[in-house]
């Protein structure tokens, strides 16, 4: 049972470089997110998707896309890497907005 | 100030003791609470919800919630070192951003 599966682990890359970062749930959830997480700062929402066909801004959005491409799969991807955003990246999922978001392993980023 | 607030710790406590942890939150109408454990370079895992007032117990952890005080803590019997990682306190407010608003984190260790 995977539950939430990010992809990759670990990236580096170099500033002005593009990436995207995926993330697909099998648990048929309709809300996705994606946090970033940077020492002593906590959980900080960049984007969400409430539901297929829906994505809207968080607190930190700048400097990041996403695109939900259908229920299971939620993506973000940075256009031009900034060393600001070296940072651990979390995707989560939940069934409805009263339970709880479960999340991937993450994905570890630096950029230099 | 902030949305969730958490002391952030180290909270310190020797093995078999009770940690306490703490929470406190903004907004009145949030209507259900998780507290998630993170071991460093982890990702988040769930380990208690509660959405009525009172405690809710599971094993060795058990949830307290008071809305009229708009408190949420957790505590841990027996505590072991295991139990030593990061508690996010997480609240679900109905209204205005669809996702988890976490709390910055509490350090907990567990002394042998």
């Amino acid at each position: 049972n995977a539950g939430v599966t990010q992809t990759p682990k670990f990236q580096v890359l170099k500033t002005g470089q593009s990436m995207t970062l995926q993330c697909a749930q099998d648990m048929n959830h309709n809300s996705m997110y994606w946090y970033r997480q940077d020492p002593g700062m906590g959980l900080r929402l960049i984007y969400y998707s409430a539901s297929e066909g829906t994505t809207d801004k968080g607190e930190v959005p700048n400097g990041y896309n996403v695109s939900r491409l259908n229920k299971r799969e939620f993506s973000l991807r940075l256009e031009s890497a900034a060393p600001s955003q070296t940072s651990a990246y979390f995707c989560a999922s939940r069934e409805t907005l009263n339970q709880p978001q479960h999340f991937g392993d993450g994905t570890r980023l630096s950029i230099l | 100030q902030k949305e969730v607030e958490q002391n952030s710790g180290p909270l310190s406590v020797p093995e078999g003791a009770i940690a306490s942890l703490n929470c406190t939150y903004s907004d009145r109408v949030s209507q259900s609470f998780f507290w998630y454990r993170q071991y460093s370079g982890k990702s988040p895992e769930l380990i208690m919800s509660i959405y009525s007032n009172g405690d809710k117990e599971d094993g060795r952890f058990t949830a307290q919630l008071n809305k009229a005080s708009q408190y949420v803590s957790l505590l841990i019997r027996d505590s072991q070192p295991s139990d030593s990682a990061t508690y996010l306190c997480a609240v679900n407010t109905p209204m205005g951003r669809r996702a988890l608003t976490f709390g910055s984190g509490t350090r907990l260790q567990v002394q042998p």
